[in-house]
């Protein structure tokens, strides 16, 4: 199985912050990955695919990049409803896996 | 806008078959996508489980070995899963979701089943 490494596993930041989580897969999967949002009690809500593609309806301040094995996920600047957990995940062999997540909150 | 649905017990006995339902509004569980089952542990993270295409191809996470069983009732515009043989660490919210490219771009709201006698 591809081990999915997210670092780091939580973060502080404040409203209008830059943040930046990355994503380490322990193999290439090319640009095979999505990141996710998820709130407490709330499904996940995809955010990025494929690295760098914005999922429809997500706010531009959300961007990814990345390929082979290295990705990142960049926050331009917070938002108060941005403080969840993000979710990497690898979609380029089964069994797809996920990364343990990592928890953003209030600074 | 495609919604699903979770059903199913809430409560499983050790030993014993875990059964989901995911019922497919808005969209046609037909269409040239895969469906996938994802659970989440409490407190833990995201787990897949096994996907179904409407190709019939499925794959399944092999850490369950043999214990799971997903299908799709076309008739009723769901699909389902099955997990057997359960145990407490199998305890978890689960998820349904529509695959688009590969990323999983809708989810059903999830269903926490527990395993306890």
């Amino acid at each position: 199985d591809i081990q999915m490494t997210q670092s780091p596993s939580s973060v502080s930041a404040s409203v209008g912050d830059r943040v930046t989580i990355t994503c380490r897969a322990s193999q290439d999967i090319s640009t095979w990955l999505a990141w996710y949002q998820q709130k407490p009690g709330k499904a996940p809500k995809v955010l990025i695919y494929a690295a760098s593609i914005l999922q429809s309806g997500v706010p531009s301040r959300f961007s990814g990049s990345g390929s082979g094995t290295d990705f990142t996920l960049t926050i331009s600047s917070l938002q108060p409803e941005d403080f969840a957990t993000y979710h990497c995940q690898q979609a380029n062999s089964f069994p797809y896996t996920f990364g343990q997540g990592t928890k953003l909150e209030i600074k | 806008q495609v919604q699903l649905q979770e059903s199913g017990p809430g409560l499983v006995k050790p030993s014993g078959t875990l059964s989901l339902s995911c019922a497919v509004s808005y969209g046609s569980i037909n269409s040239r996508n895969c469906w996938s089952w994802v659970r989440q542990p409490p407190g833990k993270g995201l787990e897949w489980i096994g996907e179904i295409c409407h190709s019939g191809n499925i794959n399944h996470n092999p850490s369950h070995k043999s214990r799971v069983t997903i299908s799709i009732d076309k008739s009723k515009n769901q699909l389902s899963l099955e997990l057997n043989s359960v145990t407490a660490a199998d305890t978890a919210v689960y998820y349904c979701a529509r695959v688009g490219e590969r990323e999983l771009d809708y989810w059903g709201h999830g269903t926490l089943v527990s395993v306890s006698s």
